[in-house]
């Protein structure tokens, strides 16, 4: 079955540290991959996609991600963190056959430590 | 550009009632979805439609949980009769087509009590 997995339920990071939020996938063909945040009772935000092209992908709010085919993993990184990126992340997945529904890893709940 | 609209934002009720949300998906997007999200889990797909027609409703509890789009704008999601696991918050998501960017709404919190 196809997925993405976030390995991490929490990352805990200090302000102005590089952050680095796991993903990896394993999901047939050429894989559709996205980053989502959700802040407290809001919905889910579009950080950034990975269709083809460039394995660095740059999204919103200083976010970028590396597609790495060897070793299947999408990982979500940002060279300083900031207390206000403090939120839950989802990577999630297109299927690019059938529905083309669009699946998500259970979340990792990152914290900016001030 | 308005975003995907979700009402209500908050709704209690009593195991065994019903219950009914609704979502205006952006303007022009074909795709529209349904999410269950559980607290402190990631959203779980209910339901696709594609304009007025369902895509894919696997996943859709269909003993209890029914959805429609009738036009291939608004849809609606009900739950009858609810259980106090249905407790979550239910996020609609459109697209312009299968397979682009979707757009989320901020979701209806449900509490069955």
């Amino acid at each position: 079955a196809q997925s993405v997995a976030q390995p991490e339920d929490q990352v805990n990071v200090a302000e102005g540290n590089p952050l680095t939020v796991k993903c990896t996938y394993s999901v047939s063909g050429n894989p559709y991959l996205f980053w989502y945040v959700q802040y407290p009772n809001r919905g889910l935000q579009f950080l950034l996609k990975y269709i083809t092209g460039d394995n660095l992908v740059k999204g919103s709010y200083g976010f970028e991600a590396e597609f790495n085919k060897s070793q299947t993993s999408f990982h979500l990184k940002k060279p300083s963190a900031l207390v206000s990126d403090s939120a839950l992340y989802f990577c999630a997945f297109f299927t690019q056959t059938g529905a083309n529904n669009l699946f998500f890893g259970t979340g990792t709940r990152l914290t900016v430590i001030p | 550009e308005a975003g995907v609209a979700q009402s209500p934002r908050y709704k209690i009720i009593e195991k065994r009632q019903s219950v009914a949300f609704w979502c205006n998906p952006i303007s022009g997007h074909a795709t529209l979805y349904w999410y269950q999200q559980i607290l402190g889990q990631g959203p779980k797909l209910l339901i696709q439609f594609q304009n007025n027609g369902v895509v894919d409703d696997s996943q859709l509890p269909k003993d209890r949980f029914s959805a429609e789009r009738l036009k291939g704008v608004d849809s609606t999601l009900k739950i009858q009769p609810a259980k106090l696991e249905d407790s979550a918050v239910y996020l609609c998501a459109s697209s312009f087509d299968r397979g682009s960017q979707a757009f989320f709404g901020q979701g209806t919190r449900l509490t069955v009590v």
